[in-house]
């Protein structure tokens, strides 16, 4: 079993709806990343968070540490949402991936 | 704030042939870099980590004399893949942190192709 898991897997959703992406952990974390990696594979950092929640425009990134789940959610998504969304764990000095989750936002 | 720069983006290479791929951290002090390798649908894989001065550490399975990891500077670490084969064609992607990676930024990724 993965230390790290996401889900879904794969994502579609028509333009304007509301998106959430799932991450849960198994190791104890002192952070917790929200990536986004687009076709080029560029990789960008949208939240580091340990408690709680924050939020970046129309992303909402929480974070329940007890039960060790974190959700990424999108309010009225956009084509330009499209990418993979990848959550990572700092643990013990060292950062872990889930396998990503494949978003597809049609027009 | 917090660009990191990759280069090459892109590089085609011949079997045999070594690469070197740089990793800048372009306004900031990284004290730690990490390099992560990622085939085609799956995530980002660590392969070592290096702090500057010092030797990388490396992960599990990755062959330090086939990877060398320099962390010359507070700003620059390189990667060089040496004798390369087609089976290390892959995407290389770097991060750089000014901790002990707690706090990390990418690179843009350089996709390796060897033929």
């Amino acid at each position: 079993k993965n230390e790290v898991e996401q889900s879904p897997q794969n994502l579609t959703a028509q333009e304007g709806e509301f998106i959430t992406i799932n991450c849960s952990y198994s190791v104890g974390i002192s952070a917790l990343h929200w990536l986004q990696q687009h076709p080029g594979g560029g990789i960008v950092s949208l939240f580091m968070l340990s408690s709680g929640k924050k939020k970046h425009g129309r992303l909402i990134a929480t974070i329940n540490i007890q039960e060790k789940h974190s959700s990424l959610h999108i309010t009225a998504s956009h084509p330009r949402d499209s990418a993979v969304y990848i959550c990572a764990v700092y643990h013990n000095n060292d950062m872990r991936f889930g396998a990503g989750t494949r978003l597809t936002v049609k027009p | 704030g917090a660009v990191v720069s990759q280069h090459p983006s892109r590089v085609i290479c011949k079997s045999g042939t070594s690469v070197k791929i740089e990793c800048r951290s372009l306004d900031f002090q990284a004290t730690t870099m990490f390099w992560y390798r990622q085939f085609p649908k799956q995530s980002l894989m660590l392969m070592a980590t290096s702090n500057e001065g010092s030797k990388a550490t490396y992960e599990q399975g990755v062959e330090k004399d086939k990877f060398l990891i320099n962390h010359a500077s507070l700003t620059l670490s390189t990667l060089t893949v040496t004798s390369a084969h087609p089976e290390d064609s892959s995407f290389y992607i770097c991060s750089a942190s000014p901790f002990d990676g707690y706090e990390q930024y990418f690179g843009p990724g350089t996709r390796l192709t060897v033929t």
